[in-house]
């Protein structure tokens, strides 16, 4: 079974540009969350997804936003980027997001804005 | 992570125990989470435990709760050189929204 598969693996962007990035989970999994880790702030939690519908969250500026497709696989949008979203970010799925089910985390992307 | 919090490093010698504590504010967290990353990777789950639990064993893995205090420990033991990574602890009471500390860099010496 494959795990969960983010792409792009790194990506580098400037000042003002936005950013896509791409999250496939584990076949079967319907839950999908995001994460932003740096070094000052540790893993932050951004939102999570379950059947296409946002469910829960983080406290991120607008400028961050997501999405979930029919087939699970979610995106998550960054726009007019800026310095301090340079970060490593990870998506997690799980089978409905409940908390007693293990959460698998993918490789992350590796994201730096110049 | 500023609810959630770890010291930032630890070494020990191969073939000695290891123990990562954590402290956490929540007292609502009805799930408690530790997680490994190993560099270059993402977070693996090693163990949770759930509020109402003192104890867990897992293999070399022992969790110790300590509801009243809100202190959690990661003990491993026999550590080896392939346990040297950074190790999240973690809390959550629903829908994945998890609040992770810092992070304990684990090193392990030969």
């Amino acid at each position: 079974k494959a795990g969960v598969t983010q792409t792009p693996r790194y990506l580098i962007k400037t000042r003002g540009q936005q950013v896509t990035l791409s999250c496939s989970p584990i076949s079967g999994h319907r839950s999908v969350s995001w994460y932003q880790q740096t070094p000052g702030q540790g893993l932050q939690f951004l939102f999570e997804y379950f059947s296409e519908t946002q469910r829960n969250k983080g406290n991120f500026p607008g400028r961050f936003s997501g999405r979930q497709f029919s087939n699970s696989r979610s995106e998550m949008n960054v726009s007019t980027l800026e310095l301090g979203d340079s970060a490593l970010y990870l998506c997690a799925s799980s089978l409905s997001g409940q908390n007693n089910e293990k959460l698998f985390f993918g490789s992350g992307t590796q994201l730096s804005v110049l | 992570g500023e609810d959630v919090e770890q010291s930032l490093f630890l070494s020990v010698r191969e073939g000695d125990s290891s123990v990562i504590n954590c402290t956490y504010t929540d007292s609502s967290s009805t799930y408690l989470y530790w997680y490994k990353q190993e560099p270059g990777a993402g977070l693996q789950l090693l163990t949770y435990i759930f509020s109402n639990m003192d104890m867990k064993q897992d293999q070399r893995l022992t969790v110790l709760l300590n509801k009243k205090d809100k202190h959690l420990s990661l003990r491993i033991a026999d550590t080896q050189t392939g346990d040297s990574a950074i190790y999240f602890c973690a809390e959550s009471m629903d829908n994945n929204d998890m609040r992770f500390g810092a992070g304990t860099r684990l090193t392990v010496k030969p």
